[in-house]
C-alpha cells in the first residue's frame, strides 16, 4: 500500500523559532491534508492542498503541495509553547475516502 | 456536544474477551470511519461506511474485527476473542462530503484499548 515518510521524527526548538518539517511519498497523491493531534485527543485539520504547487497558509502556519505531487511541506513561523504536539501529514488513498498517515513529527516548543 | 464522541474513552480487557467500542459522529455527517493507532505511529484506517453500509473494509486485519452502522449515525466496533496485539487507540471520524469527494474528516478523541 501507500505509504508517507515523514521527517523529522522530533524537533525540539526555542519559543519564537521558526520550523519545518516534510513529507515523501513513493506514489503519487492528488491531495495532501496536514493534521495536530495533542496527546489524548484525536487529529485536527490544519491545512489541506489540493493541487500540485498550491501553497497555503492558516496564520502562522504555511504548507506546500510539491510539483512532483510527491511530496508537501508544514512551515510553522514564530513557534509557540502551544504548537507542541504532534504533526501528521495525510493524504487520501485505496478508495480515496481513507486515509494515509505518516508516522507523524513530535515538536517540543522550549520556553 | 457538536464533536465526535468515543465511548467508553479507556478499556482494559483480558486476551480472548470481546469488546465494543461505540461512535457517536457529528449530526448529519453520512460518512464514518474507524482508524486505528498504535503508540508513536499515525492512524491506520479501518472501515469505512456511508450512511448504514460499509462501503471499504479493507482496513479491518481479520475476521475478528467487524463494525456496524444499523441506522447510518452511531457506529459500532467489535471485536472478538482480543489479543495483546490488538491494544491501541481506536480513532473515529466523520464527514460530510466536499470540494474534491473528499470531506474534511473530524476525529473523535479515540478509545485506548489495552489487552492484557
Amino acid at each position: 500500500g501507500q505509504q508517507l515518510n515523514q521527517s523529522p521524527q522530533s524537533m525540539f526548538i526555542q519559543e519564537g523559532e521558526d520550523v519545518s518539517m516534510n513529507c515523501t511519498s513513493s506514489s503519487i497523491f492528488n491531495t495532501w491534508l496536514w493534521y495536530k493531534q495533542d496527546p489524548g485527543e484525536g487529529p485536527v485539520l490544519l491545512i489541506a492542498l489540493y493541487k500540485a504547487g498550491e501553497l497555503t497558509s492558516n496564520g502562522r502556519l504555511t504548507a506546500q503541495f510539491g510539483i512532483t505531487r510527491k511530496d508537501s511541506f508544514l512551515n510553522i513561523s514564530a513557534s509557540i509553547p502551544s504548537d507542541v504536539g504532534i504533526y501528521f501529514c495525510a493524504g487520501p488513498s485505496g478508495s480515496a475516502r481513507q486515509l494515509t498517515f505518516g508516522s507523524g513529527t513530535q515538536l517540543t516548543v522550549l520556553p | 456536544g457538536a464533536g465526535v464522541s468515543q465511548t467508553p474513552s479507556n478499556k482494559v480487557t483480558e486476551k480472548g474477551k470481546y469488546v465494543e467500542l461505540r461512535c457517536d459522529p457529528i449530526s448529519g455527517h453520512t460518512a464514518l470511519y474507524w482508524y486505528r493507532q498504535s503508540l508513536g505511529q499515525g492512524p491506520e484506517f479501518l472501515i469505512y461506511f456511508q450512511g448504514t453500509g460499509a462501503a471499504d473494509d479493507s482496513g479491518l486485519p481479520n475476521d475478528r474485527f467487524f463494525a456496524v452502522r444499523p441506522e447510518g449515525s452511531v457506529s459500532t466496533l467489535k471485536i472478538q476473542r482480543t489479543e495483546r496485539g490488538d491494544s491501541a487507540v481506536y480513532l473515529c471520524a466523520s464527514s460530510s462530503l466536499g470540494l474534491a469527494g473528499l470531506g474534511e474528516q473530524f476525529f473523535g478523541p479515540g478509545t485506548r484499548l489495552t489487552v492484557l
